[in-house]
């Protein structure tokens, strides 16, 4: 039972450049989650699922656009990274809201 | 302004101590969740409570909603603990502390 799996694990992007962060469960969550995580501020989040088809904003979402087509997976995008946009960023999936979350082992991305 | 509060930031005991770690937090909440993040980065639920007292193992978890505060309690406590514990709560959105950095000593 792989749990959550995101791809890739590290990353190295230039200014300007796009790319697609994956998160897969296999455990039929219906809610999905994608954090970032940087020193000295904790776990904030950027966008969150409540189900297949559906996408909403937390705290940071300017510069990522997010893609649940399928239940399983759930896609975070940077249209064109900036520097600030270096972090660890953690994916997770609970069953509802009120249940325990379920992380990734993160992706290191970094900006230069 | 940091909706979450924790308490202490930095924490080393002795192994065998028994430790405890606050969260205060300034928003109605619905539920508060306890995670675990060991040094190499990965994060793990160890509690979800909107009320009263949660066990598992060595670690307790209280919360009182009417005083906003919730404590992670580890008894005798293993080199294996030392790890980040962060406390979350869910109002009409998420809120993270930014973690109690705990460090057993054999």
């Amino acid at each position: 039972n792989a749990g959550v799996t995101q791809t890739p694990k590290f990353r190295v992007l230039k200014t300007g450049q796009s790319m697609t962060l994956l998160c897969a469960q296999d455990m039929n969550h219906e809610y999905m989650y994608w954090y970032r995580q940087d020193p000295g501020m904790g776990l904030r989040l950027i966008h969150y699922s409540v189900g297949e088809g559906t996408t909403a904003k937390g705290e940071v979402p300017d510069g990522y656009n997010v893609s649940r087509l399928k239940k399983q997976n759930f896609l975070l995008g940077l249209e064109s990274a900036a520097p600030s946009q270096t972090s660890v960023y953690f994916c997770a999936s609970s069953l509802t809201a009120y249940q325990p979350q379920h992380f990734g082992d993160g992706t290191r991305l970094s900006i230069l | 302004k940091n909706e979450v509060e924790q308490s202490p930031q930095n924490l080393t005991a002795q192994e065998g101590e028994f430790i405890t770690i606050n969260c205060s937090y300034s928003v109605g909440i619905s539920a508060l969740h306890w995670l675990q993040q060991h040094p190499g980065g990965g994060i793990v639920s160890l509690f979800m409570l909107s009320s009263g007292k949660k066990k598992h193992g060595r670690l307790i978890a209280t919360i009182n909603i009417q005083e906003k505060h919730s404590s992670l309690h580890i008894t005798a406590s293993h080199p294996r603990d030392s790890a980040v514990y962060i406390c979350a709560v869910i109002g009409n959105q998420f809120y993270f502390g930014t973690g109690t950095s705990l460090t057993v000593i054999p």
